[in-house]
């Protein structure tokens, strides 16, 4: 059981190009989400989806581009990327009402990370 | 609009010693609390969570945290540190009637260990 499985670990971008970051996961969760983690700043939520086909800004949502086109895959996009956008990306996902459902369940589960560096 | 404070930003201890990570949350009602922990190079893993109930909950990795609503805290505690608990560690806030499993995360605490 893989859980969330993030694809590349590590990338170096020049600025201007674009890249996609893919997230999988293979626990039939219906939400999914993308962070960014800053020093100092913790995680903030980028882009999140509630299913298949769903996608809604979170906190930091600009420059950045979403997709959700099969439940078990989220991506995130980069169409120009700058230097403010070097950081560790983390996706997540979860069940919805996942404590009405079981208590026991994790609020969600998270990937190993992305770490993205843009010259 | 709901908030995380995690006032240290970074805390040493001797190994062997007792560990408490402050946590301060905003928030109207009740809120669903937990505490996070990152190992370099890894990603977030849970050690424990409140939803409601008993105000103190224990964890995985021998923690504890103790919910204090008049003081809108959310501590996290060890008695006896072991060095691979060196990592970062944070504290989170959820609203209780969101579907969306929206989380907020503080600034985290990196903790190191003193040999």
């Amino acid at each position: 059981n893989a859980g969330v499985t993030q694809t590349p670990k590590f990338r170096v971008l020049k600025t201007g190009q674009s890249m996609t970051l893919l997230c999988a996961q293979d626990m039939n969760h219906e939400y999914m989400y993308w962070y960014r983690q800053d020093p100092g700043m913790g995680l903030r939520l980028i882009h999140y989806s509630v299913g298949e086909g769903t996608t809604a800004k979170g906190e930091v949502p600009d420059g950045y581009n979403v997709s959700r086109l099969k439940k078990q895959n989220f991506l995130l996009g980069l169409e120009s990327a700058a230097p403010s956008q070097t950081s560790v990306y983390f996706c997540a996902s979860s069940y919805g009402y996942w404590w009405q459902a079981n208590p026991s369940n994790q609020p969600q589960h998270f990937g190993d990370g992305t770490r993205l560096s843009i010259l | 609009a709901q908030s995380v404070t995690q006032p240290d930003i970074h805390i040493t201890v001797s190994e062997g010693a007792s560990l408490e990570l402050r946590c301060n949350y905003s928030y109207g009602a009740t809120p669903y609390l937990f505490w996070y922990v990152q190992s370099p190079g890894q990603g977030l893993q849970l050690l424990l969570k409140y939803f409601s109930g008993d105000t103190l909950v224990q964890g995985i990795k021998g923690f504890e945290a103790e919910f204090k609503r008049s003081q809108s805290s959310f501590n996290l505690r060890k008695p006896s540190v072991h060095w691979s608990d060196a990592a970062e560690y944070f504290c989170a806030v959820a609203p209780g009637y969101s579907s969306a499993s929206k989380i907020i995360f503080g600034s985290g605490t990196r903790l190191s260990i003193r040999p």
